[in-house]
């Protein structure tokens, strides 16, 4: 069965430092979401992609937050500068033909700030 | 986005069944009510969704009110792999001008305990 993967899945880094988060959706998909969840918190949303462009975002998706989709494949997060309060569990997912279907998680990338 | 109501935490026996409940009173007509899980240290995993009608799959059952402001999710027999915070999420159709482009909003949902 088809599924979402994420890399990786444990990453430290130091405050300030650029992180990227890589994931790569099921491959018939066409959208795309990242997700963050603090430990003991909520899922939030972050951002919504489609078409090569980003179709909504968040108020936590600020300057410091970039997506991509370089190739066919890849879907990236970018943190240029982390914080503290960036450590949390990013998770991928993504959607087939219509963002009215159920979406598809990947097992999450754990970012530590230190 | 509209709001759901989920009691925080819920308790069941191992192979009975489970009904979870989730009020939506403010619901809209065009809203999905869809469910989603996540298990122990894993992502989101989706279970089911409706509109109106009542939604049978392989993993639940899910009842939906006649005015739409309520739905249960049923688990028909739990097993302690069904062990999960279970989450009721309103969601606005892309294709009905709402400008929640998919996005799904999770609230703090049921903790559900099964036990052996």
């Amino acid at each position: 069965e088809p599924e979402v993967t994420q890399t990786p899945s444990h990453q430290v880094t130091q405050m300030g430092q650029e992180v990227i988060l890589r994931c790569v959706p099921i491959s018939n998909h066409l959208y795309f979401y990242w997700y963050r969840q603090i430990l003991g918190q909520k899922v939030e949303f972050l951002v919504s992609f489609y078409n090569n462009e980003i179709s909504e975002k968040s108020e936590i998706f600020d300057d410091q937050f970039s997506v991509e989709r370089p190739d066919g494949s890849n879907f990236t997060l970018k943190i240029r500068s982390t914080k503290l309060e960036d450590s949390a569990m990013y998770f991928c997912a993504s959607s087939p033909w219509t963002a009215n279907n159920e979406q598809f998680f990947g097992p999450g990338t754990r970012l530590t700030v230190l | 986005d509209a709001k759901t109501t989920q009691p925080n935490s819920m308790e069941s026996n191992e192979e009975e069944p489970v009904h979870l409940p989730c009020n939506h009173s403010t619901i809209s007509g065009t809203d999905y009510i869809h469910w989603y899980r996540q298990l122990p240290s894993q992502g989101p995993e989706y279970v089911i969704h409706g509109l109106t009608s009542n939604v049978n799959n392989r993993m639940a059952s899910l009842a939906i009110a006649e005015d739409r402001k309520s739905s249960t999710l049923i688990l028909h027999r739990a097993t302690l792999r069904d062990a999960a915070v279970y989450y009721c999420i309103l969601r606005v159709p892309a294709n009905a001008g709402g400008t929640s482009y998919g996005k799904l909003t999770f609230g703090q949902g049921t903790i559900l305990t099964v036990h052996p």
